[in-house]
């Protein structure tokens, strides 16, 4: 099986930061690395696919970046819509997936 | 609108059964693989289970194997989770969401779109 690991677990920033989250697979997972953001109490929404893609209608402020088992997500000045969880996905080993266990940005 | 609305979920007592349902609309249901993924209280997303467009194919995390099956009714634009033998670890807010190949790749795929969830849980 394959598990993914976020770190840090949680992080503290402000209005205007530079944010980076990484995510690391325990085995190569090529570029099959999704991101989501999920706010209390709301369902997970897609930000980035294949490693580095943006999804339509997410701001440019998200990147991601990375291959084979490290990957990041940076969100380039943070929003206050942005304090969330957010989650990386591979789905290298489709029809099963995995999440991380989830990254808190806090203010 | 483009929206799943899941239903079913409440208190039950372990060692009993459920189903949820998640209706689907605005988008042409029978063409995509559907997923359930759950969340326990306070903790992160846990993929459960996935059907095939055509209801085909079917597989389950190993904490549900056995005891959940996944189905859908395309004529009814609805996917269904039967969760038998619950237990007090199954107790979460489950999710459905649409699952989408961005690639002919076999590996390319995301959800990218969820319902708003629907809490199950099992306590005596």
């Amino acid at each position: 099986d394959i598990q993914m690991t976020q770190s840090p677990s949680s992080l503290s920033a402000s209005v205007g930061d530079r944010v980076t989250i990484t995510c690391q697979a325990s085995q190569s997972i090529n570029t099959y690395l999704n991101w989501y953001q999920q706010k209390p109490g709301k369902a997970p929404k897609l930000l980035i696919y294949a490693a580095s893609s943006l999804q339509s209608g997410v701001p440019s402020r998200f990147s991601g970046s990375g291959s084979g088992t490290d990957f990041t997500l940076t969100i380039s000045s943070l929003q206050p819509e942005d304090f969330a969880t957010y989650y990386c996905q591979q789905s290298y080993s489709t029809p099963l997936f995995t999440f991380g266990p989830g990254t808190k940005v806090v203010i | 609108q483009v929206q799943l609305v899941e239903s079913g979920g409440g208190v039950v007592q372990p060692g009993r059964s459920l189903r949820l349902s998640c209706a689907a609309s605005g988008f042409t249901f029978s063409s995509y693989g559907m997923h359930w993924v759950r969340q326990a209280p306070g903790k992160g997303l846990e993929w459960v289970a996935v059907i095939s467009y055509d209801g085909s194919n079917k597989y389950y995390a190993d904490s549900v194997k056995g005891r959940f099956t996944i189905s859908r009714d395309n004529s009814k634009n609805t996917l269904y989770l039967q969760m038998n033998s619950l237990r007090a670890e199954d107790t979460a807010v489950y999710y459905c969401a649409k699952g989408v190949r961005y690639s002919s790749s076999w590996y390319a795929w995301y959800f990218d779109l969820w319902g708003r969830g629907t809490l199950v849980t099992v306590s005596s």
